[in-house]
């Protein structure tokens, strides 16, 4: 079975910090990816997501994340962090063109310190 | 456009007692997912329906796990008997088609507590 980690489980940052979390799959194959967030007391809701061309994805709120197969990572990026980022972010992969065996990663919490 | 609805938000039971939880799909929405979600860990599958013909039901507990979606709209979740490991939240999602890069929309959640 396919797994999905994510490297860090709580990060901590002030206003206007550069962003990278990351994330590593396992499945050698065809894969959809994709980077979910859930805002204190709202949904999950879809961040970005990557299933075909080009490797550098971008998303809502100014996250963007790139699609490196060598490495089976599909790492998320934030130039620049606002306190409303402060949210659980979880990475998900999906196999082949019918999304089969669908997992999320368990999630990283981030802080945003005004 | 309405969201993916749950029902009940909240619920509290005895271990050994039955539980349902109930879902409404996003209208036009052909694929439906239910996932359980543990305190600290994120959310697992545990069956993706097309329309009313299971598609993946690999993880969900089949001993004490049902769920049905006879008409191909909404859903049921069911948990008989409950056991303490059980408390979580409980997420439906949907999607237009279930076809690999799709996004899922995701309800509100119901929360479950075993004692």
């Amino acid at each position: 079975a396919q797994s999905v980690s994510q490297h860090n489980h709580h990060v901590i940052l002030s206003e206007a910090a550069s962003l990278e979390l990351g994330c590593n799959y396992s499945y050698g194959g065809t894969v959809n990816l994709f980077w979910y967030v859930q805002y204190p007391g709202q949904h999950l809701q879809l961040l970005l997501k990557y299933f075909s061309g080009d490797p550098l994805v971008k998303g809502i709120k100014g996250f963007e994340a790139e699609f490196i197969k060598s490495k089976f990572s599909f790492n998320l990026r934030k130039p620049s962090v606002q306190w409303s980022d402060t949210a659980e972010y979880f990475c998900a992969v999906s196999i082949g063109n019918y999304g089969q065996n669908f997992v999320f990663g368990p999630g990283t919490r981030l802080s945003v310190l005004p | 456009e309405a969201g993916v609805a749950q029902s009940p938000r909240y619920k509290i039971i005895e271990k050994r007692q039955s539980v349902a939880f109930w879902c409404n799909p996003i209208s036009g929405h052909a694929t439906l997912y239910w996932y359980q979600q543990i305190l600290g860990q994120g959310p697992k599958l545990l069956i993706q329906f097309q329309n009313n013909g299971v598609v993946d039901d690999s993880q969900l507990p089949k001993d004490r796990f049902s769920a049905e979606r006879l008409k191909g709209v909404d859903s049921t979740l069911k948990i008989q008997p409950a056991k303490l490991e059980d408390s979580a939240v409980y997420l439906c999602a949907s999607s237009l088609e279930g076809g690999g890069g799709e996004t899922q929309y995701f309800g509100p959640g119901t929360r479950l507590l075993v004692l």
